[in-house]
């Protein structure tokens, strides 16, 4: 069974980066079975999806980010990062990693937790 | 993008209630509809994959129905820990979109 793991800072200034890192356990993030994703949700509202990474590096970015968005893995730490560009208060949410199955029916198939990030000076 | 409506926002039930959310899509998404359970503090929880598909470990009193348009999630006795916020979510096409949720309280 998968298990990932959210870590990074709670606080973030505005006009900065954002920077989050999922560990994962259970499988290799090299798996062809997953892409590996980040989902956001604002205080009050609902659930984004931000974006999803291949190991063969096939990336998918939601496009209402604007470009600010990379992802990327790390296999030597069994790891993917999140990067947000040019943060704002909008940027404040729950951020969780996730794994995908993207063959057949594509769905979520587990989550971290979550970790709170604020953007304010 | 696709937008997914949930109802109702939200529900009082009491254990060993039958109860039912709908989820519509605002466009066409044959059978790529998931549902997802989050209780406070815990990881969301995959439940039903492909519309009517039970995640494995998940029990058998939840159901999953639907097609095109139109969605339902089915617990049909509720449990004490099956108070939680249900979300749907589309992956027919990118970006997938989810519901706005529907929190499932205690009477």
């Amino acid at each position: 069974q998968l298990q990932l793991q959210e870590s990074g800072p709670g606080l973030v200034q505005p006009s900065e980066t954002l920077s989050l890192t999922c560990s994962v356990s259970g499988d290799s993030i090299s798996s062809r079975t997953y892409f590996w994703g980040w989902i956001r949700q604002p205080p009050g509202k609902g659930l984004e999806l931000i974006g999803c990474v291949y190991f063969a590096g096939t990336t998918y970015d939601n496009p209402s980010l604007k470009s600010r968005v990379t992802i990327s893995l790390d296999t030597s730490k069994n790891q993917f990062s999140l990067s947000l560009s040019s943060v704002t208060a909008a940027d404040t949410a729950v951020y969780y990693c996730v794994s995908l199955i993207w063959s057949g029916y594509p769905y979520f198939d587990y989550w971290g937790q979550g970790i709170l990030v604020t953007v304010s000076s | 993008d696709i937008q997914m409506t949930q109802s109702p926002s939200s529900l009082s039930a009491s254990v060993g209630d039958r109860v039912t959310i709908t989820c519509r899509a605002s466009r066409h998404i044959s059978r790529y509809l998931n549902w997802y359970q989050h209780r406070p503090g815990k990881a969301p929880k995959l439940l039903i994959y492909a519309a009517s598909s039970l995640q494995s470990g998940v029990p058998s009193r939840f159901s999953g129905s639907g097609f095109g348009t139109e969605f339902a999630l089915t617990i049909s006795s509720l449990q004490p820990e099956d108070f939680a916020t249900y979300y749907c979510q589309q992956s027919y096409s990118t970006p997938y979109t989810f519901g706005q949720g529907t929190k499932l309280e205690i009477k």
